[in-house]
C-alpha cells in the first residue's frame, strides 16, 4: 500500500496569501490528483496527473513535483478557498489518499 | 452533465447487510471503472472499492475485503455495493466516483453520497 503524508495538518491564513501545501508518498507514484472538499460538499477534483487542471480549475490553483514530493500551491487565496485538501494516488490499488490539509481563514 | 446519485443508505445494526447503488448519467457508463469512497464523520476519504469498465478487474480495500462486494449492470448504467457482516467502523457517508479516463486515473466526478450508519 503507498501511505500518502500531508503536511500541514492545518494552515492558517489570510484571504490573499499563498497557501503551499505539501504531499509526500512512501514510493514513487505518477498519478497524483488533488481535491477540495468543502463541509457538507463531496470532494472536488483540482489538479491530476502532479500538475494538470481539472475542467474548470481557476488558474491561482497549481501542482507540482514528481516521484514522491508533490506540492499544490494556491497563489492568492480567495474567501471560497478556505476548505480541505486531500492528494491521492491511483498508481495501485488501494487508491490511497493523504489525511489532508485544512486551510483555516487565520 | 455528469450524475451520479447513490441510494440504499440507512441505519442499521452491527452484523446486518445493507446495498448500496449508484446510478449514472450523462457519459457513457461501460467506458470507465467506477468505484465506492467513504468518509466516516469528521474523518479524512478511505477508497473501499473500484471495478473496471467490464467487471474484469476489482479491487478492495483490505478493511473490507471479504465483507463487501462491488458490481456494476451497464445495461443500467448502475453501481453497487453488498455490504454484509456490517460493523460499527462502516458507519460513514458511501460516495460513488468516476474515473477521469478509461485507465488508472483520478476520480473526475462524485455523487453526493449515501449514509450508512451501523448501530444497535
Amino acid at each position: 500500500e503507498i501511505l500518502l503524508t500531508q503536511s500541514p495538518g492545518t494552515l492558517s491564513l489570510s484571504p490573499g496569501e499563498r497557501a503551499t501545501l505539501s504531499c509526500r508518498a512512501s514510493q514513487s507514484v505518477s498519478t497524483l490528483a488533488w481535491y477540495q472538499q468543502k463541509p457538507g460538499q463531496p470532494p472536488r477534483l483540482l489538479i491530476y496527473g502532479a500538475s494538470s487542471r481539472a475542467t474548470g480549475i481557476p488558474d491561482r490553483f497549481s501542482g507540482s513535483g514528481s516521484g514522491t514530493d508533490f506540492t499544490l500551491t494556491i497563489s492568492r487565496l480567495q474567501p471560497e478557498d478556505f476548505a480541505v485538501y486531500y492528494c491521492q494516488q491511483s498508481d495501485i490499488s488501494p487508491r490511497t489518499f493523504g489525511q489532508g490539509t485544512k486551510v483555516e481563514i487565520k | 452533465e455528469v450524475q451520479l446519485v447513490e441510494s440504499g443508505g440507512g441505519l442499521i445494526q452491527p452484523g446486518r447487510s445493507l446495498r448500496l447503488s449508484c446510478a449514472a448519467s450523462g457519459f457513457t457508463f461501460d467506458d470507465y471503472s467506477m468505484h465506492w469512497v467513504r468518509q466516516a464523520p469528521g474523518k479524512g476519504l478511505e477508497w473501499v472499492s473500484g471495478i473496471s469498465w467490464n467487471s474484469d478487474l476489482i479491487f478492495y480495500a483490505d478493511s473490507v475485503k471479504g465483507r463487501f462486494t462491488i458490481s456494476r449492470d451497464n445495461a443500467k448504467n448502475s453501481l453497487y455495493l453488498q455490504m454484509n457482516s456490517l460493523r460499527d467502523e462502516d458507519t460513514a457517508l458511501y460516495y460513488c466516483a468516476k474515473d477521469r479516463n478509461s485507465g488508472p486515473s483520478s476520480f473526475d466526478s462524485w455523487g453526493l453520497g449515501t449514509l450508512v450508519t451501523v448501530s444497535s
